[in-house]
């Protein structure tokens, strides 16, 4: 079945810096590729997904590429703000059934 | 909108006891879910219904028992379950199989 890798598990970065999550998948059949944010307590809540048709999407300061031959894909957040501490889960969907969560990265910002 | 209501939010019941979690979503998703999520961990599929039929169950035990009465409403009947049980369980809804999928806020259970 899938896997997905996801890392790294913990990221610490000074407020206004660059955030990059990254994750693997084996399943090459997987075409849809959703990025969740939860905070404590809460639901995930997706901020931002990908199809395997683009290679690339964006939403402000919110970035996802993917390389489908590498079989990786990326969450990149810009001048990051204390209100992006959160724990972040990539997914990746086989067979158009379910999704196959990463591990979680939890992201500190740092004033 | 893209509301998934759960009732209740908090949840306490002893072993012997037997009690529903209820889901319901009004934007005519025609798939529905319910994922277990442990402390630290990433939610955990359960069972999906496409079309009002339970199209995966992922291997859960008999003690969790999934209905689905309409295309608008999800329930998970529980029973005899155990401390290990505890978990927040949070129903999701979609389009359909392979769209977008959204989360409800999710029922906090605590098995005693």
């Amino acid at each position: 079945g899938e896997n997905v890798e996801q890392h790294p598990s913990t990221l610490s970065v000074q407020e206004g810096d660059s955030a990059v999550i990254k994750c693997t998948y084996s399943d090459s059949a997987s075409n849809y590729f959703p990025w969740y944010k939860q905070e404590l307590g809460k639901r995930p809540q997706l901020i931002i997904d990908i199809r395997s048709n683009v290679g690339e999407k964006k939403d402000q300061r919110i970035a996802v590429t993917l390389n489908k031959t590498a079989k990786h894909f990326s969450l990149h957040i810009t001048e990051t703000q204390p209100e992006d501490s959160a724990v972040y889960f990539c997914a990746a969907t086989p067979g158009a059934q379910k999704l196959v969560f990463g591990q979680g990265t939890r992201l500190t910002i740092n004033p | 909108d893209t509301e998934v209501t759960q009732t209740p939010k908090h949840l306490v019941m002893g072993m012997t006891n037997k009690k529903s979690l209820k889901c319901e979503q009004h934007m005519g998703h025609r798939a529905m879910y319910w994922y277990k999520q442990k402390a630290k961990k990433p939610p955990e599929l359960m069972f999906v219904y496409s079309y009002e039929k339970l199209s995966i169950n992922e291997s859960v035990p008999s003690r969790f028992s999934p209905e689905c009465p309409n295309s608008s409403l999800l329930n998970l009947h529980l029973h005899a379950l155990q401390p290990e049980d505890s978990a927040l369980y949070l129903c999701a809804s979609s389009q359909g199989l392979g769209n977008t999928i959204y989360f409800g806020e999710g029922s906090w259970l605590t098995v005693v």
